[in-house]
């Protein structure tokens, strides 16, 4: 079992350049969430999806960031026109079911995102 | 809105010493939410330490245990006997119990340094 899977570990990008990070889950889980981590704001959530299907994005700046599931095996977080307060550290979950007394979450080992 | 607060860090502790790191909850939205414990140990990525979703029971693991008290909306971690591994940086967090609400609400985190 590799566990969650990020890619890339540590990216790079200038004021106003796109970003996509990449998350692959735990094979037979179900649910995909994504996170950001920051000096000031500790541990947000972001969104998650549960069989690929968006259940909630109530975490996500309502412009430039996207994220879509488009099969089982891998889930991207996009940031259109990135700003240096998108500078974060970027997780990703999965777990085997979601909410309930199982909700255990399987994290991966983030993205570091400069914005320069 | 629902928060989490917990002991700010960072924290030293000598080996062998007994620890607490206190847990306060506020749960205005969840009328029965679970409880966790997450840790970062250095150089890897975010694991469940501990859970409970029951008010009132006690979690356990590694040596840590934590009470899930409602009257108090506290889940205190505490260890009688720490250990030089013991170093990290633990988050306590809480979850909904209903299936479509899996986000969980972290804590700011504190960072524990064991000394030799």
């Amino acid at each position: 079992n590799a566990g969650v899977i990020q890619t890339p570990r540590h990216k790079v990008t200038g004021k106003g350049q796109e970003a996509t990070l990449w998350c692959e889950p735990i094979s037979g889980h179900s649910a995909v969430f994504w996170y950001r981590q920051t000096i000031v704001q500790g541990l947000e959530f972001l969104t998650y999806f549960r069989n690929q299907a968006p259940i909630d994005d109530s975490g996500m700046p309502k412009e430039r960031f996207s994220a879509q599931m488009p099969n089982q095996s891998h889930s991207t977080l996009k940031i259109q026109s990135t700003q240096p307060q998108d500078s974060a550290v970027y997780l990703c979950a999965s777990s085997p079911r979601t909410g309930g007394a199982l909700a255990e979450q399987f994290f991966g080992p983030g993205t570091r995102l400069t914005v320069l | 809105g629902d928060s989490v607060t917990q002991t700010e860090g960072p924290v030293t502790v000598s080996e062998s010493e007994s620890l607490i790191i206190n847990c306060t909850y506020s749960a205005t939205s969840i009328a029965y939410p679970n409880l966790f414990w997450y840790v970062r140990y250095p150089g890897e990525g975010l694991q469940l330490l501990l859970k409970v979703i029951t008010a009132g029971q006690k979690g356990s693991s590694r040596g840590f245990e934590a009470t899930y008290n409602k009257e108090t909306t506290s889940f205190h971690l505490q260890k009688a006997s720490v250990q030089e591994s013991d170093s990290a940086v633990y988050y306590c967090a809480l979850g909904r119990r209903n299936y479509n609400q899996g986000k969980l609400i972290f804590g700011q985190g504190t960072k524990l340094s064991i000394k030799p």
